[in-house]
């Protein structure tokens, strides 16, 4: 059964401050990592994969993945107002599975 | 007109009725996808399909079905809606290969009393 485990948050961080989103699996076999983000009232968009180990930089956001330790995180540099979202994270290849989320707030 | 368009966006109807909400996409992506979302608990994966003669259940398929009419079109059926499949409802897309991205439609919000 592949489960996907996410602090439950709510996370809380000033503006500017840097949040960090954790993210446990338990497929060894999955190869890819996925962020997405849902807005109140809206759809889950996509902010970024990652399938190596390591660090994956996108403009404020890095994904990091430990494979080993089946861990996968998020952090979001700079935090703005405009990343208050719940985030959710995802892995499969076939059939993506996705963790409950962390809602985020950042307080101006 | 969106990507990946679902249909009817808000619905209530009563227990015990047939329900069918559809998803149509414009992305010509092969693989179709049906989730719930309910507080707390997140996405879950109903049904998906990687073609028109393929058909999968996800983790939570009891008192579903679904139909992949065309490469476009998938649809999800509650056969004897109960209150407990009072949920958030997204279809999604992806395409064959790659990272498997999902594109998600606007969502369906069924009420079931």
């Amino acid at each position: 059964q592949k489960e996907v485990e996410q602090n439950s948050g709510p996370l809380s961080v000033p503006e500017g401050a840097i949040a960090s989103l954790n993210c446990t699996y338990s497929d060894r076999g999955s190869q890819s990592f996925f962020w997405y983000r849902q807005y109140s009232g809206k759809s889950p968009e996509l902010i970024m994969f990652i399938y190596s180990n390591g660090d994956k930089e996108d403009g404020r956001f890095t994904a990091q993945l430990n494979k080993a330790s089946q861990y996968v995180s998020l952090l979001i540099r700079d935090s703005q107002p405009s990343d208050s979202a719940t985030y959710l994270c995802a892995f499969g290849r076939n059939d993506m599975r996705f963790g409950a989320g962390t809602r985020l707030t950042v307080k101006p | 007109d969106a990507d990946v368009t679902q249909t009817p966006r808000n619905r209530i109807t009563k227990t015990g009725k047939r329900i069918m909400l559809e998803c149509s996409q414009t992305k010509g992506h092969d693989r179709m996808y049906w989730y719930r979302q309910d507080p707390g608990l997140g996405l879950r994966l109903i049904y998906y399909s990687f073609d028109v003669k393929d058909i999968n259940k996800g983790e939570i398929s009891d008192g579903y079905s679904v139909s992949r009419q065309a490469q476009a079109k998938f649809s999800l059926s509650l056969e004897s809606a109960i209150p407990n499949q009072t949920a958030l409802y997204f279809c999604a897309t992806s395409p064959e290969g790659g990272a498997n991205v999902l594109t998600f439609g606007a969502g369906s919000r069924l009420t079931v009393l």
